[in-house]
């Protein structure tokens, strides 16, 4: 089955660029999301199609992807970003079966 | 705004069967696809599959294929998932979350409380 690999963890100060990975075969042709999950929540959609942010989401976030590679960045990162993080996508030709990343837990001290 | 609202806690023996609902409000429910997916204790999310607005498609994940069924009831708002053959493994939080619909791929958007199943004896 389809596989996304993360780091397991990502560690900046606060103020720093934090860069989160996502490798997957398929992501050159398939989209990458992102979710933000805080400690006891539920996740939050932080990027979609790759470099769309949502309503709500600081601007501090953008995601970007090349070849094999989607990567989600945190511009400035701030202590209330310490989360973990998910990349989504899919291998299906029909759009129909999709995957999570194994998640990277970002610690901004 | 878009509200997802779970039923509550559960606890199951191993082999028992399991059903979690999730009540739609705020957005026309017939127009959008609903996701699974399922957090184990400290672990990563798990996508279990998704069902279309009308219940008339399904498709779920390789790893609980034959175990999940979804289905949902257009007159109440509400979108069921069952797992059978419950064992330890599965215990976890379980959340239901609605696909936005009008993109070229499938992917939650917003997302429902949670709800823990915990398999035990």
């Amino acid at each position: 089955s389809y596989e996304l690999t993360q780091p397991p963890s990502v560690s900046v100060s606060p103020g720093q660029t934090a860069r989160i990975t996502c490798s997957g075969d398929a992501l050159p042709k398939k989209y990458a999301y992102w979710y933000q999950q805080k400690s006891g929540q539920a996740p939050v959609l932080a990027i979609y199609e790759d470099t769309k942010r949502p309503s709500g989401i600081p601007e501090r976030f953008s995601g970007s992807s090349s070849g094999t590679m989607a990567t989600l960045t945190i511009s400035g990162a701030q202590v209330e970003d310490e989360a973990d993080y998910y990349c989504y996508s899919t291998d299906s030709s029909d759009n129909m079966l999709w995957v999570f990343g194994g998640g990277t837990k970002l610690t901004v001290l | 705004q878009v509200h997802l609202v779970q039923s509550g806690a559960e606890v199951k023996e191993p082999g028992a069967s399991v059903r979690v609902s999730c009540k739609a409000s705020g957005y026309t429910f017939s127009n959008h696809w609903m996701h699974w997916v399922r957090q184990a204790p400290g672990q990563g999310l798990d996508w279990l599959g998704m069902i279309s607005p009308n219940g008339g498609l399904r498709s779920y994940s390789q790893n609980f294929q034959g175990r999940v069924t979804m289905t949902r009831d257009t007159s109440t708002s509400t979108v069921y998932m069952e797992l059978s053959s419950l064992r330890s493994e599965d215990t976890a939080i379980y959340y239901c979350a609605r696909d936005p619909g009008d993109t070229s791929g499938y992917f939650p958007d917003y997302w429902g409380q949670g709800t823990l199943v915990t398999v035990s004896s």
